[in-house]
């Protein structure tokens, strides 16, 4: 069975850093494209990274204006999500996604985290 | 970037009625297209893909159609479980991939 298991949910203060993991089991991990969605609470879904199957091409909304960065570590079945200058608008549900092997969309999502930036 | 566009924004339906959501892109997108069902507290789950090939283990109720820049999802006789809020998503040109704002359905 795939599942990607997310880290729990956390308060940060505007301006912080943070890092999100994401852990894969059920599949071959280091055969995937992985991503990043996210959803302010009460809103729609944003797509924010990607990262390909070997962790030596990434790419990212415009919208992080460079904040975020995505890393794998396929020894550990692991994606994460490292963010910095975090601000209150950074507040949202994050998701890890895989992508489909042969099309581009996302089959399997985790469960979320609930990142709070708040003072 | 594509801009994917849904409507109607939320559709009330009878147990047993049909549900037609639509989705729209702001370019050709082929069949490029992926739909998504989302309730609450969950994460979203794949439906559709290829804008017409159903998600393994999807009911039949479920079917969707469409090419270019125009979507349906349709969802036939639903049922309570089916109370949700409904995503597509452009899989043709990126970065980045866009999702539509979401139909919520409710029953």
């Amino acid at each position: 069975e795939v599942q990607l298991v997310q880290s729990g949910g956390v308060v940060v203060q505007p301006g912080g850093s943070l890092r999100l993991s994401c852990t894969a089991s059920g599949f071959v991990f280091d055969d995937y494209t992985m991503h990043w969605v996210r959803q302010v609470p009460g809103k729609g879904l944003e797509w924010l990274a990607l990262i390909d199957w070997e962790g030596r091409s990434a790419d990212y909304a415009d919208s992080l204006e460079g904040r975020f960065t995505v890393s794998r570590d396929n020894t550990k079945h692991s994606l994460y999500l490292q963010m910095k200058s975090l601000t209150i608008e950074d507040t949202a549900l994050y998701f890890c996604a895989r992508e489909d092997d042969h099309l581009r969309h996302f089959d399997y999502w985790g469960q979320g985290t609930l990142v709070t930036v708040s003072s | 970037e594509i801009v994917m566009t849904q409507s109607p924004a939320t559709l009330s339906v009878s147990p047993g009625e049909r549900a037609t959501l639509s989705c729209r892109a702001s370019q050709s997108i082929d069949t490029n297209l992926a739909w998504y069902q989302q309730k609450p507290g969950q994460a979203p789950r794949l439906l559709i893909y290829a804008a017409s090939a159903r998600a393994t283990g999807l009911p039949a109720r479920f079917s969707a159609s469409g090419s270019g820049t125009e979507f349906t999802l349709t969802i036939s006789s639903l049922q309570s479980e089916d109370s949700a809020v409904y995503y597509c998503l452009q899989y043709d040109d990126w970065p980045p991939w866009t999702f539509g704002h979401g139909t919520k359905v409710e029953i």
